[in-house]
């Protein structure tokens, strides 16, 4: 069955510190995969998508992240985050000819001072 | 601006009293879709729609209805909400069903039902 899990419900990193998200998946064929970003009281943005070709992916706000098929990983990367950073953060994998994304739990990223 | 609208944005009802939630979408988007999200479960779809007047069960319809009259609007319909109904609630919309489309979503609706 296809599946994200995002293994951590909640990060605390200080302001300027580097970020990791981690985001593993379940999937029959290779991916598509979105990280989008939802930032307290606000709609789902989208931060960055992998569909094929550079396993990096660039996105907005200063985000990447690497598919890596061997360890059936989409990580989010951030090398210094800001107190505006603060929000949730779900991967997400659309199946049934994107019929539907199927998403992870989520990871709550608490920024300190 | 290209955008997804949801009203209302917070709404506290009652068991059993039918309550509709609206979605509007102005990018002429085709693929229209709703999801919840439960602390823990991420977002899961109730109900999408690929066109006017066709429209598909999710994952969790269990409860709810929605139509598809026209191509920017995808209301969803709650004829008897009960408790396990408390949720947030997001409407997105998709140029199509490329799965590296993007799919935009609206800014959710907060419902507690007491």
């Amino acid at each position: 069955a296809q599946s994200v899990t995002q293994p951590d419900i909640h990060i605390t990193v200080s302001e300027g510190a580097s970020l990791e998200l981690r985001c593993n998946y379940s999937y029959g064929a290779t991916p598509y995969l979105f990280w989008y970003v939802q930032s307290p009281g606000q709609g789902l943005q989208l931060l960055l998508k992998y569909f094929s070709g550079d396993t990096l992916v660039q996105g907005i706000k200063g985000f990447e992240a690497e598919f890596k098929r061997s360890q059936s990983s989409f990580n989010l990367r951030k090398p210094s985050v800001h107190w505006s950073d603060a929000a949730e953060y779900f991967c997400a994998l659309p199946v049934q000819g994107a019929q539907k994304l199927v998403f992870g739990q989520g990871t709550r990223l608490t920024i300190n001072p | 601006e290209a955008q997804v609208t949801q009203n209302p944005r917070y709404l506290i009802t009652v068991t059993g009293k039918k309550l509709t939630v609206t979605c509007s979408q102005n990018m002429n988007h085709e693929y229209m879709s709703w999801y919840r999200q439960d602390p823990g479960l991420g977002l899961r779809q109730i109900y999408y729609s690929m066109n006017v007047e066709v429209t598909d069960k999710g994952d969790v319809p269990e409860g709810y209805k929605v139509s598809r009259k026209e191509k920017r609007n995808f209301p969803l319909i709650l004829e008897s909400p009960s408790p396990n109904q408390t949720s947030l609630y997001f409407c997105a919309s998709s140029s199509g069903l490329a799965n590296y489309n993007e799919q935009f979503f609206g800014p959710g609706t907060r419902l507690t039902v007491l």
